[in-house]
């Protein structure tokens, strides 16, 4: 299975500043077809986990601009420009290259 | 608007065959293109994938769970079925559905794009 490892595991952001979480893969997920499944979560607590990223680098619909994804191979970046405090919560890096699905460890994020 | 809701028995005893429901409203399921999965976290931890179906009705499963999972649909009822069998403490979970896209025989998954609110199920005797 591919094991999906995020740093940090806890972040505390003061609002308006950015934040970066990082999410590492044990094999590429570049996949043969040129994309590369890697997927992007937000689970605020006490609800489910609800897609921010698609694909690497894909905001799915209605997700605000201030996040972005980015990243390679087996190296992945989650981005948020501004923090804000709606954007507390768990964030959780999946791959979908290579079966089975497996995600990572999560990171939860703070306002300060 | 698509939506899901799991439902099924809140709590189980030990060796017990655990069986949930996933009703999908706003949407059919036979008539897509989508794979319908089951995804658990245990409390205070992260996500696992269980499993999929597809439209069609083919099952992919996680290997670390294949041998006591069990997926299905009924399209009659929109509805997505879950099964795991000799359940341990160790499978006390929320269960969430979720849909997504994908080349599941090529090993392709697309993102979980969409959610249901999730069920606890504790197993305890």
């Amino acid at each position: 299975d591919i094991v999906m490892t995020q740093t940090p595991l806890s972040l505390s952001v003061t609002p308006g500043q950015p934040a970066s979480i990082s999410c590492k893969s044990s094999q590429s997920l570049l996949h043969s077809d040129g994309q590369t499944y890697l997927h992007w979560y937000l689970q605020r607590p006490g609800q489910s986990p609800q897609l921010l990223i698609y694909e690497l680098s894909s905001r799915f619909s209605g997700v605000p601009d201030r996040f972005s994804g980015s990243g390679s191979g087996t190296d992945f970046t989650l981005k948020i420009s501004r923090v804000e405090a709606e954007d507390v919560g768990v964030y959780y890096c999946m791959q979908g290259t290579h079966l089975p699905v497996t995600f990572g460890g999560g990171t939860k994020v703070e306002i300060k | 608007q698509l939506q899901l809701q799991e439902s099924g028995p809140r709590l189980m005893k030990p060796s017990e065959t655990l069986s949930l429901n996933c009703t999908v409203s706003g949407g059919s399921i036979s008539n897509s293109n989508y794979y319908w999965g089951w995804v658990r976290q245990p409390p205070g931890k992260g996500l696992e994938w269980i499993g999929s179906i597809y439209s069609s009705g083919s099952t992919y499963y996680n290997p670390s769970l294949k041998s006591r999972v069990t997926i299905s649909v009924d399209a009659s009822k929109n509805q997505v079925f879950l099964e795991l069998s000799s359940v341990t403490a160790a499978d006390t979970a929320v269960f969430f559905c979720a849909r997504h896209s994908g080349l599941l025989m090529f090993g392709v998954t697309y993102a979980f794009d969409i959610w249901g609110q999730g069920t606890m199920v504790t197993v305890s005797s």
